[in-house]
């Protein structure tokens, strides 16, 4: 089975400051999906950014992009210039690229708050 | 607009009363999913439905049943609802490339 660990529960940064969070996952498939999720007190799950294990290069979404090292197994999120709206819960997610298995494994989430 | 409705969007049961939740998805997609989430564990998987005519479980299904009742509709059921499922829950339906989450649902069992 897979899991995915989100080390740091609480994460602060100032605005217009970067910050990265981090997320580990262990697997024993060659081929899968990472994503990281926001979910602002909305509570709505927003997708940020999504990357496809197969594929070298790091997924970018405009200020967000992320470091994926597959042989480490860890995918963390950078968000650049960092704005009010950004604060949110963020959760990275792992699933497999079968089809008819997208069940997500999720890690335990890091909430992010913005500092004026 | 197209995506996923879940009902209600709040709920308090007493103890041991059973209720449904709704969720639909216009999207058509295949699959669809009931997660529940809480404070410091992230999302979890209660059911799943990876085609309209089967369900299996999830990392925590104990206390729920679901319903795949045709390809737009995935009901969650909790026969005797219990303190510790209060939560939040959230349906979702996916295709290859991505989910559809609903808005969730807030259940308080008291």
């Amino acid at each position: 089975a897979q899991t995915v660990t989100q080390s740091q529960p609480e994460m602060s940064v100032q605005e217009a400051e970067t910050v990265t969070l981090s997320c580990t996952y262990d697997t024993s498939e060659s081929d899968y999906y990472l994503f990281w999720y926001k979910q602002p007190p909305s509570r709505q799950m927003i997708l940020v950014i999504r990357q496809e294990a197969y594929k070298q290069q790091n997924a970018t979404e405009n200020r967000f992009s992320v470091n994926f090292q597959k042989a480490a197994k860890s995918f963390s999120l950078k968000i650049s210039d960092s704005q009010l709206g950004d604060a949110a819960m963020y959760f990275c997610a792992y699933r497999s690229p079968y089809f008819g298995n997208e069940k997500l494994t999720f890690g335990t989430g890091t909430r992010l708050t913005i500092i004026p | 607009n197209a995506g996923v409705t879940q009902t209600p969007k709040f709920q308090v049961l007493k103890t041991g009363q059973s209720m449904t939740l709704q969720c639909a998805q216009d999207m058509n997609h295949n699959s669809m999913y009931w997660y529940r989430q809480d404070p410091g564990m992230g999302l979890r998987l209660i059911y799943y439905s990876a085609s309209e005519g089967t369900t299996d479980k999830g990392e925590v299904p104990n206390g729920y049943n679901v319903s795949r009742l045709n390809k737009r509709e995935f009901s969650l059921r909790l026969e005797s609802a219990a303190p510790s499922q209060t939560s939040v829950y959230f349906c979702a339906s996916a295709s290859s490339y991505g989910y559809t989450f609903g808005s969730g649902t807030r259940l308080t069992v008291v």
